[in-house]
């Protein structure tokens, strides 16, 4: 069975202060895919980014970068320089290798507020 | 850029009313998702298509149905609405087993 989970259901921050969304993920699968969506208030889930269980290279593109680390099986997404338009749930997702196991499992998403 | 719209941002029901929900994407992709969002239980699969005529059942199927008669139309149906069916409704779609793209969901409350 697959599981993730995100421990931090709410975090609040000050414009550009930098914040770290944790994500934690349990799988079976030696084949993995992760992921990470943001939810703005208006409501559409938007893709952030896409990461592969044999690729444990980090990533960045712009004020975000994530941390892959198999060893902790953790993909935590960091914000530098918090906006407010960051304002948003996020969410982490873990998807199987093929055939049923396409669909995503996500965690409960974390709440994160920054403030003006 | 893909598109995925759904039939409706809000919609009002009454107990025992079927109810439809519509999905389209513009990207020709093979599989198109249906989900339940509620507040501290995160999104939860309803149903889920691989293809045309397909479906599959997710985590929580039970009092819903789908439909998918075209490649590019997912449709979600209520048999008879329920109050415990108030809830946002996300619909989305992927090519093979890559990123899944989301539509602007539906929240739908049963009265």
């Amino acid at each position: 069975a697959q599981k993730v989970t995100q421990a931090q259901t709410e975090i609040s921050v000050v414009e550009k202060e930098d914040v770290t969304l944790d994500c934690v993920y349990e799988t079976r699968d030696t084949t993995y895919y992760l992921f990470w969506y943001k939810q703005p208030p208006s409501g559409e889930l938007v893709f952030l980014i896409r990461r592969n269980s044999f690729d444990e290279q980090n990533e960045i593109s712009g004020r975000y970068s994530w941390n892959f680390q198999k060893s902790t099986s953790s993909f935590n997404f960091t914000i530098t320089a918090s906006q407010v338009v960051d304002s948003a749930v996020y969410f982490c997702a873990l998807r199987g290798p093929s055939g049923s196991a396409r669909q995503l499992t996500f965690g409960s998403g974390t709440q994160l507020t920054v403030l003006p | 850029d893909v598109k995925v719209t759904q039939s409706s941002r809000y919609l009002v029901k009454r107990t025992g009313e079927k109810v439809f929900l519509e999905c389209v994407q513009d990207m020709d992709h093979e599989n198109m998702f249906w989900y339940r969002q509620d507040p501290g239980l995160g999104l939860r699969l309803i149903y889920f298509s691989y293809d045309v005529k397909m479906k599959e059942k997710g985590d929580i199927p039970e009092g819903y149905s789908v439909s998918r008669e075209k490649k590019e139309r997912f449709s979600l149906i209520l048999e008879s609405a329920s109050t415990n069916q108030t809830s946002m409704y996300l619909c989305a779609s992927s090519f093979r087993g890559s990123e899944q793209y989301f539509g602007p969901g539906t929240r739908l409350t049963v009265t």
